[in-house]
């Protein structure tokens, strides 16, 4: 069946680390998209790309990079500089108008 | 640029009740409108989407909604709640033809009671 597979289910970071965040997909969607949701907040786009090798910046896109080397695959580092990422993370892709399929999340926590 | 609010944060129902779920939107045409439901440590599961046409839209599990322009609402329902529908319930708004600009809710957490 195809979806979104995202990896690990669960990451830990120590303070000062890079850690990047997995996102493939198999459902030929053209685009992808990175959200970040914390209890109470709703979810908050990151990055998104519409075609390879092109990402836009999100609403909160400091503190973190993107690449879209594949059709397949969006991952997300969140870097150094990203003050809070404990959260949880979300990928989803669309074509079109369709609404969105959704991975079934990274939780990353700083430790 | 577009908004969405879910004025409950928290509902409780019993178990065969119904439900109505609120969902507020600011945008100066007719958005897109979505509804997703998300279960414990999960993604988001499409539940159904109002793209024009009829404004009453039926989705998965027995959920419809309701587009009212004149409230600017687009509120979920569903006859007869089953103790799996115990979730986090998201509404969504986008323009027309801009996936790209989704907006989300903060979210109504619903609780079902035996």
């Amino acid at each position: 069946d195809g979806g979104i597979t995202q990896s690990p289910k669960y990451l830990f970071r120590k303070e000062g680390q890079n850690v990047t965040l997995s996102c493939e997909q198999n459902l030929n969607h053209d685009a992808m998209y990175w959200y970040r949701q914390d209890p109470g907040q709703g979810l908050r786009l990151i990055y998104y790309s519409q075609i390879v090798n092109d990402f836009q910046k999100g609403d909160i896109a400091e503190g973190y990079s993107v690449s879209r080397e594949k059709k397949e695959s969006f991952p997300l580092t969140v870097t150094s500089a990203q003050k809070n990422p404990t959260a949880f993370y979300l990928c989803a892709s669309t074509m079109g108008g369709s609404g969105y399929t959704f991975g079934s999340g990274t939780r990353l926590t700083v430790v | 640029a577009q908004s969405v609010t879910q004025p409950d944060i928290h509902i409780t129902v019993s178990e065969g009740a119904s439900l109505e779920l609120r969902c507020n939107y600011s945008y100066g045409a007719t958005p897109y409108l979505f509804w997703y439901v998300q279960s414990p440590g999960q993604g988001l599961q499409l539940l159904l989407k109002y793209f024009s046409g009829d404004t009453l839209v039926q989705g998965i599990k027995g959920f419809e909604a309701e587009f009212k322009r004149s409230q600017s609402s687009f509120n979920l329902r569903k006859p007869s709640v089953h103790w799996s529908d115990a979730a986090e319930y998201f509404c969504a708004v986008a323009p027309p033809y801009n996936n790209n600009d989704m907006r989300f809710g903060a979210g109504t957490r619903l609780t079902v009671k035996p």
